[in-house]
C-alpha cells in the first residue's frame, strides 16, 4: 500500500470548515483513499473513501486532485466532538485477494491531530 | 443499532492466567480482525477472520489464539498473558462493497478493552 504524508496537528475554530491535506504521491491507479479517525482511546471510526471522484457522505466531504497525488478531507463545521487523530489511508481496491496476510488489514500512519477549539 | 462489542471494557490480571476478551458484531459482517493498539506503534494486526472456522494470523499473532465458530463471535484467547501484552485491544468487522476488483471494506470498530498484565 502507497505511503501517506499528513501534518501532525491542526487546529480549528468551532463552527468553521476543517481542512485536513494528505499526500500519497506513490498511489497506483486500483489504491482508495480512505479516512478514519479516533477519539482518544476509543475505536477508530470510518469517515469517508474514494478513488478519483469526489466524495461526500453525511460526515464530510473528499476531494481527491485529479492526478490523484493528494486529496483533502473536509469537515464542513466543524464542533468540539469531532477532535480527534484523523488519519488517512492508501489501500489496493481488492482487499481481500490481495495476498498473504493483508487481507483487510488497516495500517495507520501517525495521522493529524485535530483540535477544534471553542 | 448497529455495533461491534467488546468485553471486558478494562481488565488487570496477573501474568499465566488465561483470559478471553470477547467480540461480537451484529451486522452479519462476514470478515472480523483483531488489532492492538501501542504508544508510537500504531495498529498492529493479531488475527483476522474472512468467516466461519476461517482465520488467520496478523502481523503480531505471538501469544494469542482465536476462534471463529459463529459469524458473530470473534474471542481472542491469552492463554499465558506476560507483561508485553499489555496494551489496548480493537476487534473490528468488515462487509465489502462494490465489485470484481473494486471491492472496498469498511471496517466498524469495537470500543476497545484496556489490558493490564502484571
Amino acid at each position: 500500500d502507497a505511503k501517506t504524508t499528513q501534518p501532525p496537528s491542526m487546529d480549528c475554530a468551532e463552527g468553521r470548515a476543517a481542512n485536513l491535506p494528505c499526500n500519497h504521491s506513490t498511489i497506483s491507479g486500483n489504491e482508495y483513499v480512505y479516512w478514519y479517525r479516533q477519539i482518544h482511546s476509543q475505536g477508530p471510526q470510518y469517515i469517508i473513501h474514494g478513488l478519483k471522484n469526489n466524495e461526500t457522505n453525511e460526515m464530510a466531504s473528499l476531494i481527491i486532485t485529479e492526478d490523484r497525488k493528494s486529496s483533502t478531507l473536509i469537515l464542513p463545521h466543524a464542533t468540539l466532538r469531532d477532535t480527534a487523530v484523523y488519519y488517512c489511508i492508501v489501500r489496493v481496491s481488492n482487499v481481500f485477494n490481495a495476498g498473504g496476510t493483508s487481507y483487510g488489514k488497516l495500517t495507520f500512519g501517525q495521522g493529524t491531530i485535530l483540535t477544534v477549539h471553542p | 443499532e448497529a455495533q461491534v462489542t467488546q468485553n471486558p471494557r478494562y481488565l488487570i490480571t496477573v501474568t499465566g492466567k488465561k483470559l478471553t476478551v470477547t467480540c461480537s458484531q451484529n451486522m452479519n459482517h462476514e470478515y472480523m480482525s483483531w488489532y492492538r493498539q501501542d504508544p508510537g506503534l500504531g495498529l498492529r494486526q493479531i488475527y483476522y477472520s474472512m468467516n466461519v472456522e476461517v482465520t488467520d494470523k496478523g502481523d503480531v499473532p505471538e501469544g494469542y489464539k482465536v476462534s471463529r465458530k459463529e459469524k458473530r463471535n470473534f474471542p481472542l484467547i491469552l492463554e499465558s498473558p506476560s507483561p508485553n501484552q499489555t496494551s489496548l485491544y480493537f476487534c473490528a468487522s468488515s462487509y465489502l462493497a462494490g465489485h470484481l476488483k473494486y471491492l472496498t471494506d469498511t471496517q466498524y470498530f469495537g470500543p476497545g478493552t484496556r489490558l493490564t498484565v502484571l
